[in-house]
């Protein structure tokens, strides 16, 4: 079966950095997904990575190592803002995206 | 209309009554879907189009049924609501339907008593 594995809930301290991890086991792999999800609100979309290695973009980063069906996402410089959950999602072999089921990062002061 | 827009935002519904849940976009995406997220799921996709006049079931398609008139709709009809399919309702569309991003409307939260 396909699976996505994410931590349900993480917590960190303002201005630090936190790395929240996902890997997954799919029927086939057309990239990775991370959106970012504030309670009551829609995902929205932060990084795709379809190639091993690190995708920078501001203050988020994302890794992908396709060998070992493993990413993470790196958040630095953690804002108040920052609070909400974080969507893994690997696109399978008939293009369909498989969600984790998320991780709820609480940052605290 | 910017973007994605879904209505009803909100809607409580007696068990065996038919409802729709409208979706609409602006941004000429050739794919749309319907996705239903429930606490401590990831979400899950009902129906797809990967373009206008084409349809194709997705993970948990049962009780559920898709149209794709034109570009810009995709309603999503529940024929005979039960309980089980009270959750929120996500619509979300992409340029196509490959390696692109997918952007969701904000929302539908049904509940079948």
């Amino acid at each position: 079966g396909q699976n996505i594995d994410q931590p349900t809930e993480m917590t960190a301290t303002e201005g630090a950095i936190v790395q929240i991890n996902c890997t997954y086991q799919t029927s086939g792999f057309n990239g990775l997904f991370w959106y970012q999800q504030h309670a009551g609100e829609a995902p929205t979309f932060l990084s795709y990575n379809v190639l091993d290695g690190l995708e920078e973009k501001g203050r988020f980063s994302s890794f992908l190592s396709r060998s070992k069906g493993y990413s993470y996402l790196l958040l630095k410089e953690l804002q108040m803002k920052d609070s909400a959950s974080y969507l893994c999602a690997v696109m399978d072999s008939n293009y369909q995206l498989i969600w984790g089921a998320g991780t709820k990062l609480i940052i605290k002061p | 209309i910017a973007g994605i827009t879904q209505a009803p935002t909100s809607q409580i519904l007696a068990a065996g009554r038919r409802m729709t849940l409208r979706c609409t976009q602006d941004m000429r995406h050739n794919a749309m879907y319907w996705y239903r997220q429930d606490l401590g799921l990831g979400l899950r996709l009902i129906h797809y189009s990967n373009t206008a006049g084409t349809t194709g079931k997705g993970e948990v398609p049962d009780g559920y049924s898709v149209s794709r008139a034109n570009t810009d709709d995709f309603p999503l009809t529940l024929a005979s609501a039960v309980p089980s399919q009270t959750s929120v309702y996500f619509c979300a569309s992409s340029a196509s339907s490959g390696h692109n991003e997918q952007f969701f409307g904000p929302g539908t939260r049904l509940t079948v008593l």
